[in-house]
Parts: C-alpha cells; structure tokens; sequence
C-alpha cells in the first residue's frame, strides 16, 4: 500500500523568507505525487504533480518540486513567501495498482500549515 | 471556484440519523470522488464513480453507500450516524479515473453529529 509522510505539521515562517515543506513517500509501483493547497474554508487546489519527464515540477505562483526517486521525496519549495501562501499544504500519491492499472484515487499525508508572519 | 458543487454546506444531526451530501461535479467530468477530513484521521479517500459505476473503494464504512446517477451527480448517504463521523466531506471529480488526472475539489460539506 503506499502512504505519505509531512514530516511538518506546522511551518511558521517570516514573509519573503524561504521555505521548503517535506514529504515522503513509499510506494512499490509507479509512482504519480501531487501537492495541494488548502485556504482557511475552502475545498483544495492542485498546485502541481509530477507524473513523468523532468524531476522539477513548478506551479504559476512560485512555488517547486522536485520528484527525488532515490530518497523518495517530494519536497515543496518557495525562495520568497508572502502573506497570501498561509494556508495548509497536502502532498498526495495516486495509486496504481500493480498491474498498472490506475483509479487515480488520491492518497494523502497528514498536511502542514504554513503561517506567513508580516 | 473549482466549478465542483456542493450541498449543504453545514449540516448538523444527531446520532443514529440518517443524512444524504449531494455533488454536482465539473462539467463533462466523468468521476467523481468522495473524501473525508477529520483531524483524527486526516484526508481519507471513500469511494470514486466513474460514469454511473463504482470503481474504487477506499476506507467507507458499511454504514455509509453511494451512487452516481445519469447526469453524474453523486450522493453519499451515511447512516447510523456516530459522533465520530463529525467531519468535512469532499468532493472531487475529474475528466476520467486515470492517475493523470487532475481532481477538482468542491468546498465540502461540514456535518456535525451531536
């Protein structure tokens, strides 16, 4: 079965510093990682996935992953965050069975709050 | 807005009752998908239609069942309600039932059983 670890659950930052949000992975098939962002009552947002290609996947607003096979992660990262990134962030695996065959149903970590302080 | 709509937004029971969440995914989405936030057990996926047909199950209750109807709008009925079903539901639909895909989550129903 494959599963997702944040290792965070809260990440306070200041604004316009970095910030990198973690997230590991096991899974014994191919492997398919997205990562959503969930605003204070609102249902969630894809804010990019790496299905194939090249290991560095990026979202319009700034933020970037890369696919790390080896260390089986999928760290989120911003070089500068504003106010507007507080929010909680969910990384997520899709299954697909052994076979190769996919439902696409999603398999979430535990999500981390980022709080942007002025 | 995701274009994933969902109704009530709140609902609040009592135990041992019966309530139904409907969803109206995107248009021309094929599947639709059902999950459940607690802050227990985090996101948990229930169950995914896809065009009128179950197609995967995840962590559902046998007290809970869905369908999927012909103009792909989705009900989850959950019954024999407990206090520990308090929960956000959502849910999602997407073009097909592939990995590839993209989910667009609607803003899901809060219910909360007293």
């Amino acid at each position: 079965a494959q599963s997702v670890t944040q290792l965070d659950s809260q990440v306070p930052v200041f604004e316009e510093a970095p910030v990198e949000l973690r997230c590991n992975y096991s899974s014994s098939v191919s492997v398919y990682l997205f990562w959503y962002v969930q605003y204070p009552n609102q249902g969630l947002q894809l804010l990019l996935k790496y299905l194939s290609g090249s290991t560095l996947v990026e979202s319009i607003n700034g933020f970037e992953a890369e696919f790390n096979k080896s260390q089986t992660s999928f760290h989120l990262r911003k070089p500068s965050v504003h106010i507007s990134d507080t929010a909680e962030y969910f990384c997520a695996v899709s299954d697909v069975e052994a076979g190769g065959t996919s439902y696409g149903k999603l398999t979430f970590g535990q999500g981390t709050i980022l709080t942007v302080h002025p | 807005d995701s274009g994933v709509t969902q109704t009530p937004k709140h609902l609040i029971t009592a135990t041992g009752q019966r309530v139904t969440l409907r969803c109206s995914p995107r248009s021309g989405d094929l599947s639709v998908y059902w999950y459940q936030q607690s802050l227990d057990q985090g996101l948990q996926f229930l169950i995914q239609y896809y065009n009128g047909e179950e197609r995967a199950k995840g962590n559902i209750l046998e007290r809970f069942s869905a369908q999927q109807f012909p103009d792909l709008h989705s009900e989850l009925n959950l019954s024999s309600l407990e206090l520990g079903d308090s929960a956000l539901y959502f849910c999602a639909s997407s073009s097909w039932a592939s990995h590839t895909d993209t989910q667009y989550f609607g803003p899901g129903t809060r219910l909360t059983v007293l």
